[in-house]
Protein backbone atom coordinates (compact mmCIF):
# COMPACT_ATOMS: atom_id res chain seq x y z
CA UNK A 1 0.00 0.00 0.00
CA UNK A 2 0.91 3.52 -0.51
CA UNK A 3 0.56 6.67 1.12
CA UNK A 4 1.72 10.31 0.94
CA UNK A 5 1.58 13.20 4.29
CA UNK A 6 1.88 17.02 3.18
CA UNK A 7 2.70 18.16 6.47
CA UNK A 8 1.89 21.52 6.34
CA UNK A 9 -1.59 22.71 4.89
CA UNK A 10 -0.98 26.16 4.37
CA UNK A 11 2.64 27.48 4.20
CA UNK A 12 3.05 31.55 3.66
CA UNK A 13 6.35 33.46 2.28
CA UNK A 14 7.70 36.41 1.48
CA UNK A 15 8.33 37.19 -2.28
CA UNK A 16 12.54 36.86 -2.79
CA UNK A 17 12.07 34.31 0.06
CA UNK A 18 12.46 30.36 -0.33
CA UNK A 19 10.12 27.85 -0.41
CA UNK A 20 9.78 24.78 1.37
CA UNK A 21 7.18 22.56 1.36
CA UNK A 22 7.34 18.96 2.78
CA UNK A 23 6.28 15.69 1.90
CA UNK A 24 6.50 11.99 3.39
CA UNK A 25 5.69 9.08 1.42
CA UNK A 26 5.12 5.27 2.31
CA UNK A 27 5.29 2.85 -0.35
CA UNK A 28 6.34 -0.80 -0.31
CA UNK A 29 7.80 -0.70 -3.63
CA UNK A 30 10.08 1.43 -5.63
CA UNK A 31 7.51 4.31 -5.63
CA UNK A 32 7.22 7.20 -8.39
CA UNK A 33 7.15 10.49 -6.98
CA UNK A 34 5.74 13.59 -8.43
CA UNK A 35 4.60 17.41 -7.63
CA UNK A 36 1.90 18.83 -9.52
CA UNK A 37 0.67 22.68 -8.84
CA UNK A 38 -2.67 23.74 -9.45
CA UNK A 39 -3.71 27.61 -10.21
CA UNK A 40 -7.57 28.26 -9.52
CA UNK A 41 -10.03 26.67 -12.07
CA UNK A 42 -7.11 25.23 -13.70
CA UNK A 43 -5.76 21.67 -14.01
CA UNK A 44 -2.85 20.37 -12.27
CA UNK A 45 0.51 21.21 -13.74
CA UNK A 46 3.44 18.93 -13.45
CA UNK A 47 6.29 20.79 -11.83
CA UNK A 48 8.47 17.66 -11.15
CA UNK A 49 9.19 13.62 -11.26
CA UNK A 50 11.14 11.30 -9.79
CA UNK A 51 11.37 7.61 -10.91
CA UNK A 52 14.37 5.92 -9.61
CA UNK A 53 17.17 8.31 -11.55
CA UNK A 54 19.05 11.04 -9.56
CA UNK A 55 17.54 11.89 -6.62
CA UNK A 56 17.76 15.31 -6.98
CA UNK A 57 15.15 16.59 -9.12
CA UNK A 58 14.96 19.91 -11.02
CA UNK A 59 11.55 21.00 -12.16
CA UNK A 60 9.97 24.02 -13.88
CA UNK A 61 9.71 27.16 -12.51
CA UNK A 62 12.96 27.11 -10.30
CA UNK A 63 11.52 24.17 -8.09
CA UNK A 64 13.32 21.49 -7.24
CA UNK A 65 12.78 18.49 -5.27
CA UNK A 66 15.34 15.88 -3.48
CA UNK A 67 14.50 11.99 -2.91
CA UNK A 68 15.77 10.67 0.69
CA UNK A 69 14.50 7.18 0.86
CA UNK A 70 15.77 7.08 4.58
CA UNK A 71 13.77 9.68 5.84
CA UNK A 72 10.66 8.93 2.95
CA UNK A 73 10.91 12.63 2.31
CA UNK A 74 10.56 14.47 -1.35
CA UNK A 75 10.13 18.02 -0.22
CA UNK A 76 10.06 20.54 -2.63
CA UNK A 77 12.27 23.71 -2.78
CA UNK A 78 12.50 26.96 -4.68
CA UNK A 79 15.40 29.56 -3.77
CA UNK A 80 13.02 32.31 -4.06
CA UNK A 81 9.02 32.89 -4.20
CA UNK A 82 7.49 34.94 -6.71
CA UNK A 83 4.07 36.26 -6.47
CA UNK A 84 3.21 33.98 -9.52
CA UNK A 85 4.17 30.81 -7.15
CA UNK A 86 1.31 31.49 -4.91
CA UNK A 87 -1.38 28.15 -5.36
CA UNK A 88 -1.96 24.91 -4.36
CA UNK A 89 0.74 22.04 -4.43
CA UNK A 90 0.16 18.03 -4.11
CA UNK A 91 2.38 15.39 -3.22
CA UNK A 92 1.68 12.21 -5.54
CA UNK A 93 3.15 8.57 -5.00
CA UNK A 94 2.62 5.82 -7.41
CA UNK A 95 3.98 2.31 -7.27
CA UNK A 96 2.88 -0.80 -8.35
CA UNK A 97 1.17 -2.30 -5.54
CA UNK A 98 -1.88 -3.11 -6.92
CA UNK A 99 -0.50 -4.17 -9.95
CA UNK A 100 -0.74 -0.58 -11.66
CA UNK A 101 0.52 2.28 -10.81
CA UNK A 102 -2.66 4.51 -9.44
CA UNK A 103 -1.19 7.36 -7.97
CA UNK A 104 -2.31 8.57 -4.14
CA UNK A 105 -2.58 12.42 -4.22
CA UNK A 106 -1.56 14.40 -0.82
CA UNK A 107 -4.14 16.72 0.92
CA UNK A 108 -2.34 19.65 -0.87
CA UNK A 109 -0.60 22.43 0.27
CA UNK A 110 -1.60 26.05 -0.25
CA UNK A 111 1.34 28.37 -0.84
CA UNK A 112 0.25 32.14 -0.23
CA UNK A 113 3.22 34.72 -1.47
CA UNK A 114 3.31 37.98 0.25
CA UNK A 115 4.67 41.15 -1.17
CA UNK B 1 -1.54 25.46 -22.95
CA UNK B 2 -2.63 21.78 -22.09
CA UNK B 3 -2.01 18.91 -24.02
CA UNK B 4 -5.11 16.89 -22.39
CA UNK B 5 -8.33 19.28 -23.94
CA UNK B 6 -12.04 18.87 -21.79
CA UNK B 7 -15.29 20.82 -23.16
CA UNK B 8 -16.95 22.37 -21.52
CA UNK B 9 -15.15 24.43 -19.34
CA UNK B 10 -18.59 25.17 -17.40
CA UNK B 11 -21.55 23.63 -17.04
CA UNK B 12 -25.01 24.27 -15.05
CA UNK B 13 -27.77 21.64 -15.00
CA UNK B 14 -30.49 20.55 -12.94
CA UNK B 15 -31.05 17.50 -11.48
CA UNK B 16 -33.44 16.17 -14.33
CA UNK B 17 -30.68 16.74 -17.30
CA UNK B 18 -28.54 14.48 -19.27
CA UNK B 19 -25.62 16.32 -20.33
CA UNK B 20 -21.99 14.33 -21.21
CA UNK B 21 -18.66 15.69 -20.35
CA UNK B 22 -15.70 15.70 -23.18
CA UNK B 23 -11.70 14.60 -23.06
CA UNK B 24 -9.04 14.61 -25.79
CA UNK B 25 -5.61 13.70 -25.74
CA UNK B 26 -3.42 13.14 -28.93
CA UNK B 27 -0.13 11.72 -27.01
CA UNK B 28 -0.48 8.66 -27.63
CA UNK B 29 -1.53 8.01 -23.90
CA UNK B 30 -3.17 4.51 -23.42
CA UNK B 31 -4.76 5.00 -19.87
CA UNK B 32 -7.39 7.44 -19.19
CA UNK B 33 -8.94 8.91 -15.88
CA UNK B 34 -12.05 10.69 -14.93
CA UNK B 35 -11.43 12.31 -11.37
CA UNK B 36 -13.28 14.68 -8.90
CA UNK B 37 -12.23 17.36 -7.04
CA UNK B 38 -13.61 19.50 -4.55
CA UNK B 39 -12.79 23.15 -3.75
CA UNK B 40 -9.34 22.53 -1.55
CA UNK B 41 -9.42 19.08 -1.62
CA UNK B 42 -7.33 16.75 -3.48
CA UNK B 43 -8.74 14.97 -6.82
CA UNK B 44 -10.69 12.05 -6.10
CA UNK B 45 -10.38 8.97 -9.15
CA UNK B 46 -13.20 7.88 -10.29
CA UNK B 47 -12.56 5.53 -13.41
CA UNK B 48 -9.41 4.25 -14.89
CA UNK B 49 -9.49 3.11 -18.76
CA UNK B 50 -6.93 1.50 -20.07
CA UNK B 51 -6.33 0.58 -23.11
CA UNK B 52 -10.01 1.80 -24.27
CA UNK B 53 -11.23 -0.35 -21.73
CA UNK B 54 -12.81 0.41 -18.06
CA UNK B 55 -9.83 -0.93 -15.85
CA UNK B 56 -11.24 0.63 -12.91
CA UNK B 57 -14.24 2.02 -11.22
CA UNK B 58 -14.02 3.66 -7.64
CA UNK B 59 -17.53 2.54 -6.71
CA UNK B 60 -19.15 5.79 -8.39
CA UNK B 61 -23.25 6.07 -8.38
CA UNK B 62 -24.23 5.16 -11.78
CA UNK B 63 -25.96 8.48 -12.45
CA UNK B 64 -22.13 8.91 -13.82
CA UNK B 65 -21.39 6.78 -17.02
CA UNK B 66 -17.91 6.71 -18.17
CA UNK B 67 -17.09 5.71 -22.25
CA UNK B 68 -14.08 5.46 -24.26
CA UNK B 69 -15.43 5.73 -27.85
CA UNK B 70 -11.14 5.25 -29.41
CA UNK B 71 -8.02 5.66 -27.78
CA UNK B 72 -7.91 9.62 -27.97
CA UNK B 73 -11.45 10.35 -26.40
CA UNK B 74 -13.15 9.88 -23.13
CA UNK B 75 -16.19 10.84 -22.37
CA UNK B 76 -18.70 11.03 -18.87
CA UNK B 77 -22.02 10.87 -19.12
CA UNK B 78 -24.25 12.66 -16.44
CA UNK B 79 -27.82 11.93 -15.55
CA UNK B 80 -29.96 12.89 -12.76
CA UNK B 81 -27.36 14.19 -10.86
CA UNK B 82 -27.35 15.74 -7.00
CA UNK B 83 -26.24 18.69 -5.73
CA UNK B 84 -23.52 16.89 -4.02
CA UNK B 85 -21.81 16.59 -7.33
CA UNK B 86 -21.31 20.24 -8.04
CA UNK B 87 -17.15 20.43 -8.42
CA UNK B 88 -14.68 20.29 -11.07
CA UNK B 89 -14.24 17.13 -13.13
CA UNK B 90 -10.31 16.56 -14.42
CA UNK B 91 -9.23 14.32 -16.73
CA UNK B 92 -6.09 12.94 -17.29
CA UNK B 93 -4.35 10.51 -19.10
CA UNK B 94 -0.83 8.74 -18.86
CA UNK B 95 1.52 6.33 -21.19
CA UNK B 96 -0.34 3.33 -19.31
CA UNK B 97 -1.72 1.99 -16.12
CA UNK B 98 1.66 0.18 -15.72
CA UNK B 99 3.82 3.09 -16.58
CA UNK B 100 5.65 4.97 -13.63
CA UNK B 101 5.07 8.24 -15.90
CA UNK B 102 3.26 11.17 -15.19
CA UNK B 103 0.43 11.91 -15.25
CA UNK B 104 -1.26 15.10 -18.17
CA UNK B 105 -4.67 16.59 -17.15
CA UNK B 106 -7.23 18.66 -18.86
CA UNK B 107 -8.10 22.14 -17.04
CA UNK B 108 -11.51 20.88 -16.01
CA UNK B 109 -15.14 21.43 -16.17
CA UNK B 110 -16.78 23.00 -13.65
CA UNK B 111 -19.73 21.35 -13.14
CA UNK B 112 -22.86 23.26 -11.22
CA UNK B 113 -26.03 21.24 -10.18
CA UNK B 114 -28.94 23.26 -9.63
Amino acid sequence: AQSVTQLDSHVSVSEGTPVLLRCNYSSSYSPSLFWYVQHPNKGLQLLLKYTSAATLVKGINGFEAEFKKSETSFHLTKPSAHMSDAAEYFCVVSDASGGSYIPTFGRGTSLIVHP
Amino acid sequence: DTEVTQTPKHLVMGMTNKKSLKCEQHMGHRAMYWYKQKAKKPPELMFVYSYEKLSINESVPSRFSPECPNSSLLNLHLHALQPEDSALYLCASSQSENSNQPQHFGDGTRLSIL
